[in-house]
């Protein structure tokens, strides 16, 4: 099946530094992209929608000067924290969306990256 | 505003029975639903899904229902086993959305030997 690579698994940076994580779709193109963010023992919680060539549409209360995306290709888009902070310390999850819309489409979550802010 | 809730957060079953989670959603709208599992640590993985103009869809041990009516989804994974031990979420898209999902609290599933 479809394969979403999310890198780095696990990041700890000092507070007041920036972090990029990247997802890519390793085997098909992805027009779209979802960001999410989960705390401990929360559900998912949809940060902003990345799509390629154009600007990411972000969630009420998420600062997009905050979290910046770019998502320059059709299979890779990224996430940066900037001037992170503990409080921004949670688990990133990115998704891509495969086959377009309609019957086919689905979508594939990468593995996470734990981001741990000191 | 619109939700999707799980009416458990806790379920312990013992190996080999057959385990049921359930899952309420609001939003009228939604047309696609989607069974996710999640192992600490690790993304979300697809177990399986049903549109809204089916009421049951079955893959290999598990079956989802979906009650439109009182907007109610089910889970139900036959002979459980301990790699079954996860949190699973339900997770739904409102026709017309943006193709993003909204997804439900989350139910701990715990397979007991």
């Amino acid at each position: 099946g479809a394969v979403v690579s999310q890198h780095p698994s696990r990041v700890i940076c000092k507070s007041g530094t920036s972090v990029k994580i990247e997802c890519r779709s390793l085997d098909f193109q992805a027009t779209t992209m979802f960001w999410y963010r989960q705390f401990p023992k929360q559900s998912l919680m949809l940060m902003a929608t990345s799509n390629e060539g154009s600007k990411a549409t972000y969630e009420q209360g998420v600062e997009k000067d905050k979290f910046l995306i770019n998502h320059a290709s059709l299979t890779l888009s990224t996430l940066t924290v900037t001037s992170a902070h503990p409080e921004d310390s949670s688990f990133y999850i990115c998704s891509a969306l495969s086959g377009g819309f309609g019957a086919n489409e689905k979508l594939f979550f990468g593995s996470g990256t734990q981001l741990s802010v000191l | 505003g619109e939700s999707v809730g799980l009416h458990l957060p806790t379920l312990s079953v013992q190996e080999g029975d057959n385990s049921i989670i359930n899952c309420a959603y609001s939003n009228s709208a939604s047309d696609y639903f989607i069974w996710y599992k999640q192992e600490s640590g690790k993304g979300p993985q697809f177990i399986i899904d049903i549109r809204s103009n089916m009421d049951k869809r079955q893959g290999q041990r598990v079956t989802v229902l979906l009650n439109k009516t009182v907007k109610h989804l089910s889970l139900q994974i036959a002979a459980t086993q301990p790699g079954d031990s996860a949190v699973y979420f339900c997770a739904e898209r409102s026709r017309g959305s943006a193709r993003q999902l909204t997804f439900g609290s989350g139910t701990q599933l715990t397979v007991l030997p």
